[in-house]
């Protein structure tokens, strides 16, 4: 199985920063790297997907890029409304894994 | 509007069985593959099944053996077969829709999910 792993796990920031966060992949993933935003209480809901191509409707403050092992997903300046918890997931083999999470808090 | 609607959870004691519905509408559901995908509470997000549009099951050695996903098409409905139930597959439970075509694999819709808990 291949094992993905965000850092950091959580991380304190303030509305305008500029915030980027990391997944790894355990083994090349090519560009089959996806990113997701979930808000408590709800499901999780689709930004990114292969790598770098933003979902229809989602702001484009949000961008990813990367590709075999290392990827990365950045958000240009934080609104209030982007503090959650955001997971990458490898969609190259199966079983789908995700990495454990990263949850961004309000400094 | 593509929706997804889970139903069908509830508790359960272990080494118990559960059958969870998920009702599809907004998308012609025949065309696209379907997943499960589980959240223990306070936990990540964990992948536990996949059906393709010709019936093709997929599934993680965590729950592979014990689970089974399967479709109707006429009724727009997918299920998760949950058997031989254990604490640790207490979570959650998302109904997803795959963006399907070329790049599969891809959750691009989800459902609001029905809580499984396994407990004596």
């Amino acid at each position: 199985d291949i094992q993905m792993t965000q850092s950091p796990s959580s991380l304190s920031a303030s509305v305008g920063d500029r915030v980027t966060i990391t997944c790894r992949a355990s083994q090349s993933i090519s560009t089959y790297l996806n990113w997701y935003q979930q808000k408590p209480g709800k499901a999780p809901k689709l930004l990114i997907y292969a790598a770098s191509n933003l979902q229809s409707g989602v702001p484009s403050r949000f961008s990813g890029s990367g590709s075999g092992t290392d990827f990365t997903l950045t958000i240009s300046s934080l609104q209030p409304e982007d503090f959650a918890t955001y997971y990458c997931q490898q969609s190259y083999s199966i079983p789908y894994t995700f990495g454990q999470g990263t949850k961004l808090e309000i400094k | 509007e593509v929706q997804l609607v889970e139903s069908g959870g509830g508790l359960v004691q272990p080494g118990g069985s559960l059958r969870l519905s998920c009702a599809a509408s907004g998308f012609t559901f025949s065309s696209y593959d379907m997943h499960w995908v589980r959240q223990a509470t306070g936990k990540g997000l964990e992948w536990v099944s996949a059906i393709g549009i010709a019936g093709d099951t997929y599934y993680p050695g965590s729950v592979k053996g014990r689970f089974t996903i399967s479709r109707d098409n006429a009724k727009n409905s997918l299920y998760l077969q949950m058997n031989s139930l254990r604490a640790e597959d207490t979570a959650l439970y998302y109904c997803a829709k795959d963006s399907s075509g070329s790049y599969r694999g891809l959750f691009d819709y989800w459902g609001q999910g029905t809580l499984v808990t396994v407990s004596s």
